[in-house]
């Protein structure tokens, strides 16, 4: 079945430091690739998202680009600031095949950025 | 206006009760879906319901069922709650399930004690 694989957390990073947060998937077919956001005490927001090999996704200085050659869809920012503090989940939805409509999530990495 | 609304937000409960979360959606939208979200944030699909189809996760006790009125609506019953059944519920929905993203309401953070 489908799996996401993301980087184990927390992370911790100071203002303006760059974030990578690793994130591979396998799927059948050809999946769409998504972030998802969840802020404390909140439900999870979409942040951004891909639907074929390599888009790239961005939103609010976020980056995510599809790389099916390496099943790959890493989250990067140039410069977080502590309002980025939160949990990270990379998702996929399947192409093809019954309870395809399901997003399939991995564990999340939760970020602290420090001033 | 809230696009997917859970209530209530909060339920605190005595082990072997039966009780409700309620999700409702105004999006239009024809899928809807229950997550639920364990103390290391873990998110698990428990089901989705799609124009009438139900698609149970096979790892979900047969203590919790769906329950959807119509389209708007998908409600989780929860029989005979355990202390293992603490957590955060989350309800979501989408149109359709190709390329698109999922709404997801704020969550109830159910506590079985």
């Amino acid at each position: 079945g489908d799996s996401v694989t993301q980087m184990e957390g927390p992370v911790t990073l100071s203002e303006e430091a760059f974030l990578t947060i690793n994130c591979t998937y396998t799927a059948t077919g050809y999946p769409s690739l998504f972030w998802y956001v969840q802020y404390p005490g909140e439900g999870l927001q979409l942040l951004l998202k891909a639907t074929k090999a390599d888009d790239k996704g961005s939103n609010k200085g976020f980056e995510a680009t599809y790389r099916k050659e390496t099943t790959s869809f890493h989250l990067e920012k140039g410069s977080v600031q502590v309002s980025d503090s939160a949990v990270y989940f990379c998702a996929l939805r399947g192409d093809s095949g019954a309870g395809s409509y399901q997003l399939t999530f991995g564990k999340g990495t939760k970020l602290s950025v420090i001033p | 206006d809230t696009a997917v609304s859970q209530t209530p937000k909060y339920l605190v409960t005595q082990m072997g009760n039966d009780k409700s979360i309620k999700c409702e959606q105004n999006l239009g939208h024809d899928t809807m879906y229950w997550y639920k979200q364990d103390s290391k944030k873990f998110l698990k699909i428990m089901f989705s319901y799609n124009n009438k189809e139900l698609i149970i996760n096979e790892t979900v006790p047969n203590r919790f069922s769906p329950k959807s009125p119509d389209k708007a609506h998908l409600n989780l019953h929860i029989n005979s709650l355990e202390l293992g059944d603490s957590a955060v519920y989350f309800c979501a929905s989408s149109q359709g399930y190709l390329n698109t993203e999922a709404f997801f309401g704020q969550g109830t953070r159910l506590t079985v004690v």
